[in-house]
């Protein structure tokens, strides 16, 4: 089994509908993001989280809001989703440690708003 | 603003070896790593470098010059398996990664 584990893995839905993306690890890690990515450009951060009560926007969180409802446990939704939200989105973890830049990704959640 | 550029796409050989350079320009510095990310699958931690110089780890090195902004990762013996996209990301003042787009690299029998 993953240790990062996202669902759903693929959705397709309509403009305006509300989308909730699922990430939940077994690594032990207090830190957690959410990153998108599209064909041609870098990951981008959504938001993250070093722990239960903390939660940061990242570059584009406009259109996004997260909950982090256990240590283990960090969501992303979309409240409208919108066609140029269609991305390949991956959650990620990291041990702690300010230097540390290695993640831990989960197997990504492809989500199409048509 | 912060920028990282690495080549859209290299083709190389199997059994040859092949240098992806990476350029960077961030807010502060604390670090650049590479990841490897195959098609449809998660990016995966392949290195890090914070001081000047090589890091060698089996058939892969990467190399960091703070001076310059400027990493490259090197792939030697090449293998099918190595067909992948390679991402480059750089550790900013903020301790945020910002991400190169990738370099996918086609390995030919």
């Amino acid at each position: 089994d993953a240790d990062v584990t996202q669902t759903p893995r693929n959705r397709i839905t309509k403009t305006g509908k509300r989308i909730m993306l699922e990430c939940s690890q077994t690594k032990g890690h207090d830190r957690m993001y959410w990153y998108r990515q599209d064909p041609g450009l870098g990951l981008r951060l959504i938001y993250y989280s070093f722990d239960v009560k903390d939660i940061n926007k990242g570059e584009i969180s406009d259109g996004y809001s997260v909950s982090r409802q256990a240590q283990a446990k960090f969501s992303l939704s979309l409240e409208s989703a919108i066609p140029n939200q269609t991305a390949l989105y991956f959650c990620a973890t990291s041990p702690p440690g300010q230097d540390t830049g290695e993640l831990f990704f989960g197997e990504g959640s492809r989500l199409t708003v048509l | 603003g912060q920028n990282i550029d690495q080549p859209t796409e290299m083709t190389a050989t199997e059994g040859a070896i092949v240098q992806i350079n990476c350029t960077y320009q961030t807010s502060g510095f604390n670090g650049l790593f590479w990841y490897q990310q195959h098609a449809g699958e998660a990016p995966t931690f392949l290195s890090y470098n914070v001081l000047d110089g090589l890091e060698e780890k089996g058939r892969f090195s990467s190399f960091l010059s703070r001076s310059k902004g400027y990493s490259y990762l090197l792939l030697k013996e090449l293998q099918m398996k190595d067909s992948a996209s390679y991402l480059c990301a750089a550790l900013d003042s903020n301790y945020q990664l910002i991400w190169g787009a990738g370099t996918k690299l086609i390995i030919k029998p």
